[in-house]
């Protein structure tokens, strides 16, 4: 079965400091791993996705993950924070067998970046 | 494109009562999914879908059924509603296998089971 871990509820950072938001993930299959963001009263917004190739994958604004099989993380990343990355954050886990679809998220980290 | 609608956007029910979530999407995607979000417990998967006329069960199933009989609907029912069933809904639809694979979601449906 898949699962992902989200073992932050919180992360604080300063403005201007680099944040790492972190996830570590299960699945019988290749991975497809996925990280979306959840401003408040909206729905969720695609970030970034590894699917295979380069471990250091680059996605909207700024945000960047990187994937370790060895360590089956994905951890979301960002060298410089700024008070609008403030929101929540999603990781989720696809099993990328063919015929697979079902998607797992973790249960989330908020993000609080100071001015 | 509209994308992935939701409605309604709120509702309130009373515990027994029936009731059916809208989702609809413009962007002829095979993959639909239902989630529900709770403090604490992130999204959980209650029923998703391959395509039209083929469902599967998610994470949290019982007490809620779907179908798919068009590509771009897939409507959530909920057969008596139970004050557990409070929760923020999120239907979500994405390409189908070698396309894309992130998913696209709705605005939300916030219910309330008194």
């Amino acid at each position: 079965a898949q699962s992902v871990a989200q073992p932050e509820d919180q992360v604080n950072v300063a403005e201007g400091n680099p944040l790492t938001v972190k996830c570590t993930y299960s699945v019988s299959g290749n991975p497809y791993l996925f990280w979306y963001v959840q401003y408040p009263n909206r729905g969720l917004q695609f970030l970034l996705k590894y699917i295979t190739g380069d471990n250091l994958v680059k996605g909207s604004y700024g945000f960047e993950a990187e994937f370790n099989k060895s360590q089956t993380s994905f951890h979301l990343k960002k060298p410089s924070a700024l008070v609008s990355d403030s929101a929540l954050y999603f990781c989720a886990v696809r099993d990328g067998t063919a015929g697979g679809f079902k998607t797992i998220f973790g249960a989330g980290t908020r993000l609080f970046v100071k001015a | 494109n509209a994308g992935v609608t939701q409605t309604p956007k709120f509702q309130v029910l009373k515990t027994g009562q029936s009731m059916t979530l809208q989702c609809a999407q413009d962007m002829n995607h095979e993959y639909m999914s239902w989630y529900r979000q709770d403090p604490g417990m992130g999204l959980r998967l209650i029923h998703y879908s391959v395509g039209a006329g083929i469902t599967d069960q998610g994470e949290v199933p019982n007490g809620y059924n779907v179908s798919r009989s068009t590509t771009e609907d897939f409507p959530l029912r909920l057969l008596s509603a139970a004050p557990s069933q409070t929760s923020v809904y999120f239907c979500a639809s994405s390409y189908g296998q070698g396309k894309g694979h992130e998913q696209y979601f709705g605005p939300g449906t916030r219910l309330t089971v008194t």
